[in-house]
């Protein structure tokens, strides 16, 4: 069955403390993986979309990359302000619909 | 700039009765996914619409349907309403289907009593 899977499921940081995100696929025919930030009660915003293994994209404190069977989110120097809930998704075959993991809390202390 | 509107914000319901969730994509947006979120779950895929049309279904009860209507805003409707139904609906905008941004509205959350 395809997948989308990510860990750790909870992620707390000191302030400045670098750390990486994981999301592992196993659909077949991907055609982008994406990561959206989601603060409580809030819907999901669009971060990053990657869609072929060794490309990687930059925003901020943010590094996201891709191989072929999984993406890592890379956290440089994270602020408080990083606290929120990141979610991996991802687009496939024929359909144009996003399958999201179960995403990963993030809480970053001062 | 505008955003996807969702609304109401909040509804509370009682087991049986009905809903409608109302989603207004961002201007020029013709394509609207509608999602649902448990608590502590992941946004599920329900339905998708592209020019008014259905254009992808996902694990969408029979007791709800949807539909996107000529303004391209689109409609969540839920009948025989049950305690599992207590989530977090958003509803997603896009230019076209195969867009990579997909913009989520604040989603609405219903409880079912």
């Amino acid at each position: 069955e395809d997948q989308v899977t990510q860990s750790p499921e909870a992620l707390r940081l000191q302030e400045g403390e670098s750390s990486s995100l994981n999301c592992s696929y196993t659909v077949s025919g991907l055609r982008g993986l994406f990561w959206y930030r989601q603060d409580p009660g809030k819907g999901p915003e669009f971060l990053f979309t990657l869609y072929s293994a060794g490309e990687e994209k930059e925003k901020e404190r943010l590094k996201a990359t891709l191989t072929k069977k999984e993406s890592f989110l890379h956290i440089t120097a994270p602020k408080p302000e990083d606290s929120a809930t990141y979610l991996c998704a991802v687009r496939w075959g024929n359909t144009d619909k996003l399958i999201f993991g179960t995403g990963t809390r993030l809480q970053v202390f001062p | 700039a505008a955003g996807v509107i969702q609304s109401p914000r909040h509804l509370i319901k009682e087991k049986r009765e009905t809903a409608t969730l109302k989603c207004y994509p961002i201007p020029r947006h013709d394509t609207v996914y509608w999602y649902q979120q448990g608590p502590g779950q992941d946004p599920q895929f329900l339905i998708s619409f592209y020019e008014k049309m259905q254009s992808d279904k996902g694990s969408i009860p029979d007791r709800f349907s949807a539909q996107q209507f000529s303004d391209y805003h689109s409609e969540l409707n839920m009948s025989s309403l049950e305690l599992g139904d207590s989530a977090l609906y958003f509803c997603a905008s896009s230019n076209g289907q195969l867009n990579e941004k997909l913009f989520f509205g604040s989603g609405t959350q219903l409880s079912v009593l």
